[in-house]
């Protein structure tokens, strides 16, 4: 299995509702990242975990709440986001940090309403 | 500061033509340089990579050339086709930043349009 997947494709929350996204990668992979994407533009890290353990935050507002309940899955909870943070979220994964190689998702297209 | 960026937003090609990408990069402490491809709804995919030690790397039709005197990368793609059109993303991986998990500098981004 060489795939990152994640789900929801595709997710619509208002700004009161929680929502979370999952990623889930059996390439046996210890670092997981998790982006944020805006059309046209390139991804911008938002958290980095390795062995399960958070590695960087980059100052992301508390609004995003990462989770990775093993080395297989990574969470992104989601809690009264603003309209601005509608974007496609990215879960990538490399066999360690400093991969060079990160094998990215499809990523959920959110939309905050 | 630190900056990996591309010259032309956007290229358009003629189907078998061959393209070519660049990307200039201002930080000289990158041990990695990486082009992904993009397609529209998917996400980013690893095309090839090249370490600071190389000038050119080649794979299946795409090769990858790196100037450290100037600074530049650059993608080749070779015979072009409609299946190649995308973004495509330079990116580098600094060795100052693997104390910060690996961190990628991306590019702005070429979006490729081949013409049939």
């Amino acid at each position: 299995d060489t795939e990152v997947t994640q789900t929801p494709k595709h997710l619509v929350m208002g700004m009161t509702n929680k929502k979370s996204l999952k990623c889930e990668q059996h390439m046996g992979h210890r670092a997981m990242y998790w982006y944020k994407q805006k059309a046209k533009k390139p991804p911008e890290l938002m958290f980095v975990y390795s062995y399960e353990k958070l590695s960087i935050n980059e100052s992301v507002p508390s609004r995003f709440s990462p989770e990775c309940p093993n080395s297989s899955l990574l969470n992104l909870h989601l809690h009264a986001l603003q309209p601005e943070d509608s974007a496609l979220y990215l879960c990538a994964s490399s066999r360690r940090l400093a991969g060079p190689e990160q094998f990215f998702g499809p990523g959920t297209r959110l939309t905050v309403l | 500061g630190e900056s990996v960026g591309l010259h032309l937003p956007t290229l358009s090609v003629q189907e078998g033509d061959n393209s070519i990408i660049n990307c200039a990069y201002s930080n000289s402490a990158s041990d990695y340089f990486i082009w992904y491809k993009q397609e529209s709804g998917k996400g980013p995919q690893f095309i090839i990579d090249i370490r600071s030690n190389m000038d050119k790397r080649q794979g299946q039709r795409v090769t990858v050339l790196l100037n450290k005197t100037v600074k530049h990368l650059s993608l080749q793609i070779a015979a072009t086709q409609p299946g190649d059109s995308a973004v495509y993303f330079c990116a580098e991986n600094p060795s100052y930043l693997y104390n910060q998990g690996g961190k990628l500098i991306f590019g702005q981004g070429t979006e490729l349009s081949v013409k049939p």
